[in-house]
């Protein structure tokens, strides 16, 4: 299996749940991102990890916890949401640390439609 | 604060016209711009990639330009085609990888 890998596609889960998002890169890449794409806004970055460190955290909720265990998978683990963090997740990985200042291209996974009821 | 700015947010045109997608940004200090294509519900596809010292990348029917002084980048597709139908999505590289909102285009049969 190649590229980016994203898991569930789908998911539904109650205010009081607890869930997590997968992501998976097979390129070789040392940086890893989650974003949020949400109706009619543009694509929010909310982490970045580079080597395996966190090296952004954009104001996002403590409501979103990420996890990278190493440079080939990333997680999110979601508790207690709200209705407005319905969006599809996405993530995505590079060669170079984009963190600061990003020369080379993003990959993106297929994304996990997220919707909190 | 980088913003990016995406023009027009949706176009419709029929099959086998030229057509412009047009997108700005505020901050000049870029590392590269990236243009994406994404299909409903699914991920990103990189299209083109154009570094800051660049003027024009090309891929097939597609150019795209760049501008940085001016904070300009356009992207041309030719001969537009019922699968080129998807959201278009700008995307400037400064301390972090910024979106515009995108543009929708069907091109019709």
């Amino acid at each position: 299996e190649t590229g980016v890998t994203q898991t569930p596609r789908h998911l539904v889960m109650g205010m009081t749940n607890k869930k997590s998002l997968k992501c998976e890169q097979h390129l070789g890449h040392n940086a890893m991102y989650w974003y949020k794409q949400s109706a009619k806004k543009p694509l929010e970055l909310m982490f970045v990890y580079s080597l395996e460190e966190r090296v952004e955290n954009n104001s996002v909720p403590s409501r979103f916890s990420p996890e990278c265990p190493n440079s080939s998978h990333l997680f999110l683990h979601l508790h207690t949401l709200q209705p407005e963090d319905s969006a599809l997740y996405l993530c995505a990985s590079s060669q170079v640390p984009g963190a600061s200042g990003g020369t080379d291209t993003q990959y993106f996974g297929p994304g996990t439609r997220l919707t909190v009821l | 604060k980088q913003e990016v700015t995406q023009i027009p947010a949706a176009l419709s045109v029929p099959e086998g016209e030229n057509l412009v997608l047009n997108c700005s940004f505020t901050d000049s200090a870029i590392y590269n711009l990236q243009w994406f294509r994404q299909d409903p519900g699914k991920g990103l596809t990189s299209l083109l990639l154009i570094q800051s010292s660049q003027r024009e990348q090309t891929s097939g029917r597609l150019n795209a330009s760049l501008d940085k002084s001016s904070g300009r980048s356009t992207l041309y597709i030719a001969a537009s085609q019922p699968g080129d139908s998807a959201t278009y999505l700008c995307a400037v590289y400064g301390n972090k990888l910024v979106f515009g909102a995108g543009t929708i285009l069907r091109v019709k049969s």
